[in-house]
């Protein structure tokens, strides 16, 4: 079965510091892996998505994410941290059920101190 | 223009009630779900529609009843309000499997049952 884990519940940086966010799945089939943003108070919102192409995946607001098969992991980096990072993020895996279910992990809280 | 939109943002109301909670795309998807997010910022499936017909519905009770009129909306009816519906509702849509499970998310409706 699909599973996504994300290790920390909350993780905190300085401002300009590397932001490391840490993803691991389980899928019995070449997953589609995606990392979502959520400000507070909205909805989600698509930082970037592993889709079987290139390994090292580049999204929005220079966020970067790497696919390892061999650690199936898909973590989440930013070369350095900017207070409006400070969000809630999730890592998730899209199973195709007739249509595509997404299943995501618990979220990790970002603080980014000034 | 808002891509995927919730009617309301917020929602208090007494044990017992029926409510309903409204939603819409204008970005031409032919899927739709429905997402509950609990106080811990979990993250869990309800129902999913493609082109009006009802394709997930994961276990949740027989009080929650969605409804499709058409492809750009998707509407969930809860019956019998309980405390333990109070969450945050958010619905979301994606474009026929050409992005591969990618999902653009409404801002969310904040249901607090007293």
């Amino acid at each position: 079965a699909q599973s996504v884990t994300q290790l920390g519940s909350h993780v905190s940086v300085s401002e300009g510091a590397l932001v490391l966010l840490r993803c691991n799945y389980s899928s019995s089939v070449p997953p589609y892996l995606f990392w979502y943003v959520q400000y507070p108070n909205q909805g989600l919102q698509l930082l970037l998505k592993y889709t079987s192409a290139a390994t090292l995946v580049k999204g929005i607001n220079g966020f970067e994410a790497e696919f390892k098969k061999s650690e199936t992991s898909f973590h989440l980096t930013k070369p350095s941290a900017h207070m409006s990072d400070a969000a809630e993020y999730f890592c998730a895996v899209s199973l195709y059920t007739g249509g595509f279910k997404t299943i995501f992990g618990a979220g990790t809280r970002l603080f980014v101190k000034a | 223009d808002t891509a995927v939109s919730q009617t309301p943002k917020y929602l208090v109301t007494q044990m017992g009630n029926d409510k309903s909670i409204k939603c819409e795309q204008n970005l031409g998807h032919d899927t739709m779900y429905w997402y509950k997010q609990d106080s811990k910022k979990f993250l869990k499936i309800m129902f999913s529609y493609n082109n009006k017909e009802l394709i997930i519905n994961e276990t949740v009770p027989n009080r929650f009843s969605p409804k499709s009129p058409d492809k750009a909306h998707l509407n969930l009816h809860i019956n019998s309000l309980e405390l333990g519906d109070s969450a945050v509702y958010f619905c979301a849509s994606s474009p026929p499997g050409g992005f591969l499970g990618e999902q653009f998310f409404g801002p969310g409706t904040r249901l607090t049952v007293l």
